[in-house]
């Protein structure tokens, strides 16, 4: 068992649907992180959490310590939000981040 | 500027060449990270640089020799690599080292080892 896994590992939608990744992990963390990749390779840090929840434009990110699960939401959908999202944690003891298999998500237009 | 540059974005390779694969960051961040990532897989983690002194070496191969000459340089020089090294390699950065403070990637060099 991974110690952080993702759901769906594949996820379509249409263009302007609200849609809901999610990622649990097994293993005290002290941060959890939301990263986008796009075809071609180039990551993006999105978010970083250690608790509650936060907002940039379109996308949303929570975290539930005590369930050790965090999702993401983009409102709105749009084709070019179609790219890999990586949940990765840093946890309490060990110096290294975790990563999750990864989403993929496909917008259509 | 919150831009970490790579180069070269693709490379090929024969098994007995030597070669390097270089990153940049000008953030005045004082940790650089190298990742390998296969296709449809999560990054993996092989160095972390902290105040140009390596603090983690992920139990890579010694034909992976990485070089910090500065605090904004990160290299990777390969030698003698396997067919199965072929990957993306992603260069990142962050502002101290610690795991917990958000990271900044490079856009990768594809590497192809015949």
């Amino acid at each position: 068992k991974n110690e952080v896994e993702q759901s769906p590992q594949n996820l379509t939608a249409q263009e302007g649907e609200f849609i809901t990744i999610n990622c649990s992990y097994s293993v005290g963390i002290s941060a959890l992180h939301w990263l986008q990749q796009h075809p071609g390779g180039g990551i993006v840090s999105l978010f970083m959490l250690s608790s509650g929840k936060k907002k940039h434009g379109r996308l949303i990110a929570t975290i539930n310590i005590q369930e050790k699960h965090s999702s993401l939401h983009i409102t709105a959908s749009h084709p070019r939000d179609s790219a890999v999202y990586i949940c990765a944690v840093k946890e309490t003891s060990g110096s290294r981040l975790t990563f999750g298999e990864g989403t993929q998500l496909t917008v259509n237009p | 500027d919150t831009e970490v540059t790579q180069t070269p974005k693709h490379l090929v390779m024969g098994m007995t060449n030597k070669k390097s694969l270089k990153c940049e960051q000008h953030m005045g961040h004082r940790a650089m990270y190298w990742y390998k990532q296969k296709a449809k897989k999560p990054p993996e983690l092989m160095f972390v640089y902290s105040y140009e002194k390596l603090s983690i070496n992920e139990s890579v191969p010694s034909r992976f020799s990485p070089e910090c000459p500065n605090s904004s340089l990160l290299n990777l020089h390969l030698h003698a690599l396997q067919p199965e090294d072929s990957a993306l390699y992603l260069c990142a950065s962050s502002q101290f080292g610690l795991l917990a403070e958000t990271q900044y990637f490079g856009p990768g060099t594809r590497l192809l080892v015949l």
